[in-house]
């Protein structure tokens, strides 16, 4: 039971350049989100998805595309890499309903030059 | 709709001390509030957890109490030891919201032996 798991760790992007990041999870969980996460402004939401084939879009959706064909992956993709985009992206995923606990992946550090 | 402030945003206390960390809500229909621990290079990871029907929660060291009325909840740890030093992060949700958890900004806890 790998839980959830991303790839990859750590990126480089020059400035237009497009990319995926991966989310997987074995564990069975209806949701699923990304987050950003930048100094001093905590962790926020840019996609999440309560199953497969359903999506929505979060606190700061803008420059990214997310779409959920399985209930295991969940990718996150920038279209037009922008210097703004330089974070570190965490996915998370839960059960749903009111099991809410959320468990987190270990990130991917990205870079865009 | 949701924000979330959290206070302080550094936190420096000696080993056996309690340290307590504050958030506040906006949206009066959230209901479910957890706190995360992040240690260095790792993704946030559940410590505990609180609903809007019940006023505390306690686990061993760490306590959290919610104030529905003033729409505020904090994290206390009690006898802090060296490896309680991390960022924690409130957040905020509403059950059955696709796991869509608002972040506070987070607080850098440094406990010193």
């Amino acid at each position: 039971n790998a839980g959830v798991t991303q790839t990859p760790k750590f990126q480089v992007l020059k400035t237009g350049q497009s990319m995926t990041l991966q989310c997987a999870q074995d564990m069975n969980h209806e949701y699923m989100s990304w987050y950003r996460q930048d100094p001093g402004m905590g962790l926020r939401l840019i996609h999440y998805s309560v199953g497969a084939g359903i999506t929505d879009q979060g606190e700061v959706p803008n420059g990214y595309n997310v779409s959920r064909s399985t209930t295991e992956d969940f990718p996150l993709r920038l279209l037009s890499a922008a210097p703004s985009q330089t974070s570190v992206y965490f996915c998370a995923s839960s059960y749903g309903g009111v099991r809410t606990e959320a468990f987190f992946g270990q990130g991917t550090r990205l870079t865009v030059v | 709709g949701e924000n979330v402030e959290q206070h302080p945003s550094t936190l420096s206390v000696q080993e056996g001390d309690s340290a307590v960390i504050k958030c506040t809500y906006s949206d009066s229909a959230s209901n479910y509030f957890p706190w995360y621990k992040q240690e260095l290079g790792k993704g946030p990871q559940l410590i505990i957890d609180i609903r809007s029907n019940v006023g505390e929660k306690k686990d061993q060291r760490i306590a959290v109490t919610l104030n529905k009325t003033a729409k505020h909840f904090s994290l206390h740890i009690t006898e802090t030891q060296p490896e309680d030093s991390a960022v924690y992060f409130c957040a905020a949700s509403i059950n059955n919201q696709g796991g869509k958890l608002i972040f506070g900004q987070g607080t850098e806890l440094s406990v010193k032996p």
